[in-house]
């Protein structure tokens, strides 16, 4: 079945710099990969996906990319605030149409 | 306003003392989950349901019950809790199709003592 590693852990980075988020997985079959936000003591919420016939797709300061070849897919933030510190996990559908979900990135944002 | 609900949002229980985590959701959703959120963990999917009277086991669905008799609702029944069911729970529920996002309840808090 499929399998999805996201690295690092933990991500700190100084305000104003990008982050950087990676996830591989293990289905070449898997078509649908979002990403979710969590922040403390919150629910986790979708903030932008990608589908396996797009290469790249971006929203203000977040972005996506997507390697079929390789199976591995990034976020990307820039410009990175202070309200950007969360829990990110990135997922990937699978053939039963199950989220597969990744253990999760601390993002700490450094004033 | 389009949500997820669930109740209790907090709870603290005994073991072996059978209890029951409501979820409801107002969007039509086919699609209901359960998972449980552990540190270091991540989601780890419980049940999940894909239409009325159609669930089927995640990835850890030992000590626990679903089910799906109307579209709305998707109780979590842990007939005899354990310590190692504290745990943060979420319900989430979605379209099929080409809408898929998933929207997840506020969450449960339980501890089993």
């Amino acid at each position: 079945g499929e399998n999805v590693e996201q690295h690092p852990s933990t991500l700190s980075v100084q305000e104003g710099d990008s982050a950087v988020i990676k996830c591989t997985y293990s289905d070449s079959a898997s078509n649908y990969f979002p990403w979710y936000k969590q922040e403390l003591g919150k629910r986790p919420q979708l903030i932008i996906d990608i589908r396996s016939n797009v290469g790249e797709k971006k929203d203000q300061r977040i972005a996506v990319t997507l390697n079929k070849t390789a199976k591995h897919f990034s976020l990307h933030i820039t410009e990175t605030q202070p309200e950007d510190s969360a829990v990110y996990f990135c997922a990937a559908r699978d053939s039963n149409y199950q989220l597969i979900w990744g253990a999760g990135t601390k993002l700490i944002i450094k004033p | 306003e389009a949500q997820v609900t669930q109740n209790p949002r907090y709870l603290i229980t005994v073991t072996g003392k059978k209890l029951t985590v409501t979820c409801s959701q107002n969007m039509n959703h086919e699609y209901m989950s359960w998972y449980r959120q552990d540190p270091g963990l991540g989601l780890r999917q419980i049940y999940y349901s894909m239409n009325v009277e159609v669930t089927d086991k995640g990835d850890v669905p030992e000590g626990y019950k679903v089910s799906r008799k109307e579209k709305r609702n998707f109780p979590l029944i842990l007939e005899s809790p354990s310590p190692n069911q504290t745990s943060l729970y979420f319900c989430a529920s979605s379209y099929r199709g080409r809408e898929e996002t998933q929207y997840f309840g506020p969450g449960t808090r339980l501890l089993v003592l």
